[in-house]
Order: structure tokens, then C-alpha cells, then sequence
């Protein structure tokens, strides 16, 4: 069974950082891109960034609204994927998903998500 | 790049067929068959329901279809039942920078 189990979600006030993880289980983590998508509260769905894999040479992207001040990272043999979120704003407040590309074209399965409140 | 534009909200009756669409634009829907839909209960996470515009993945009843004309995009459900009552987010794949776009999502209601 894949899952994807996200952690490190939290209050930090703006300007603040924040490191969030996602743990993988049930598939060859090594094959697969992973996304992150976040969803502020009553809101809908916006893609935050890619990490892909070590065939593509772990190459990342990310949305305009994070370029800069986000970072993906992964450990395969760990089966871990992290986010480093730096000088965040009251904006980035949202629940953060951790997500497994099927092909580079769609997301197959998402993990429960752990929620980012950046507020003073 | 813009959200997809999808209806805030739709309705039906049990055993009712609706649709939801999702209108992109030429470089988004229109430029390519990678549309996918997902739904979502409240607190929940999303769920993948059709992938590549018309296809389902095990486990998704064949009362949801899609299809795709143009720059718009329509996820279908025939025979409406309770369980169904959830929101609905569609998503194009744009390109291999900015990725995929989302849409605004629509809260399915059945009466």
C-alpha cells in the first residue's frame, strides 16, 4: 500500500522558516518525481513544487509564490523528501501535501497533509 | 499562470447524471490530454478520480467519466449517490516548469 506521511508543520511567525517531511512507504520511492501541493484554509489547490529523481538528476521547479524562498531535497535511501520553507509569509499559511507523481503528467496518491500557520 | 475556471458549486438528486467543467486555456487544456480530477471530502485528502482525460484508476466507479473539447474539460457522474457529495478540483499539466495548474474547485451537492 503507498503511503505518504508528512510532518513538521507548525506556528512560526513570518520571516520565520520551517522544515516539513514526508516519510514513503509501498513503492520504489527512488523511481518516482514527488510533488508538494499546499491548501490554504477554505481555499483551493495550488502546486508548490517538484523534485524529481536521481535519473533526472534530482533537478527541482517551483511555483512563482515560493521560487527563492522554498527548497526540495530527498534522501533515497531513506525513502524521505523534505521542504525547507525560509522567510515565510502569512500567505504560505496552508496544509502542506505531499504527493507521488504516477508519470510526470499526474499525481496518483497524496499523504494526509500537515498544516503551516504562519501568524505573529 | 491563471487557476482553471470550474463552477463554485453544483447540485443533484440521487441517481441524477451532473457534470463539472473545467475551462482552461490553448496552453494549458487545450495543449494537452493530461487533465486529471480529484476529489475531496472535507479534511480529507484529494483523490484521484480520472487521469489523462478520460481514464480511471481501480477502484473509481465507472459512474465518473471524462472528456475534453477545446480548452474546457468535463468530469461526469451518472447515477448520483450520497457518497459522491464532496469537492471537485480538475488539473492541467502546463509545461515542465511551471507544471500544472489547478482549478478552483466545486462542492457537489446532492440533495
Amino acid at each position: 500500500e503507498v503511503q505518504l506521511v508528512e510532518s513538521g508543520g507548525g506556528l512560526v511567525q513570518p520571516g520565520g522558516s520551517l522544515t516539513l517531511s514526508c516519510a514513503a512507504s509501498g513503492f520504489i520511492f527512488s523511481d518516482h518525481y514527488i510533488d508538494w501541493v499546499r491548501q490554504a484554509p477554505g481555499k483551493g489547490l495550488e502546486w508548490v513544487g517538484r523534485i524529481r529523481n536521481k535519473a533526472d538528476s534530482y533537478s527541482t521547479e517551483y511555483a512563482a509564490s515560493v521560487k527563492g524562498r522554498f527548497t526540495l531535497s530527498r534522501d533515497d535511501s531513506k525513502h524521505s523528501l523534505y521542504l525547507q520553507m525560509n522567510s515565510l509569509k502569512t500567505e504560505d499559511t496552508a496544509v502542506y501535501y505531499c504527493t507521488r507523481d504516477s508519470t510526470i503528467y499526474y499525481i496518483d496518491y497524496w499523504g494526509q497533509g500537515t498544516l503551516v500557520t504562519v501568524s505573529s | 499562470q491563471s487557476a482553471l475556471t470550474q463552477p463554485a458549486s453544483v447540485s443533484g438528486s440521487p441517481g441524477q447524471s451532473i457534470t463539472i467543467s473545467c475551462t482552461g486555456t490553448s496552453s494549458d487544456v487545450g495543449a494537452y490530454n493530461h487533465v486529471s480530477w480529484y476529489q475531496q471530502y472535507p479534511g480529507k485528502a484529494p483523490k484521484l478520480m480520472i487521469y489523462e482525460v478520460n481514464n480511471r484508476p481501480s477502484g473509481v466507479p465507472d459512474r465518473f467519466s471524462g472528456s475534453k473539447s477545446g480548452n474546457t474539460a468535463t468530469l461526469s457522474i451518472s447515477g448520483l449517490q450520497a457518497e459522491d457529495e464532496a469537492d471537485y478540483y480538475c488539473n492541467s499539466y502546463v509545461n515542465s516548469n511551471t507544471l500544472w495548474v489547478f482549478g478552483g474547485g466545486t462542492k457537489l451537492t446532492v440533495l
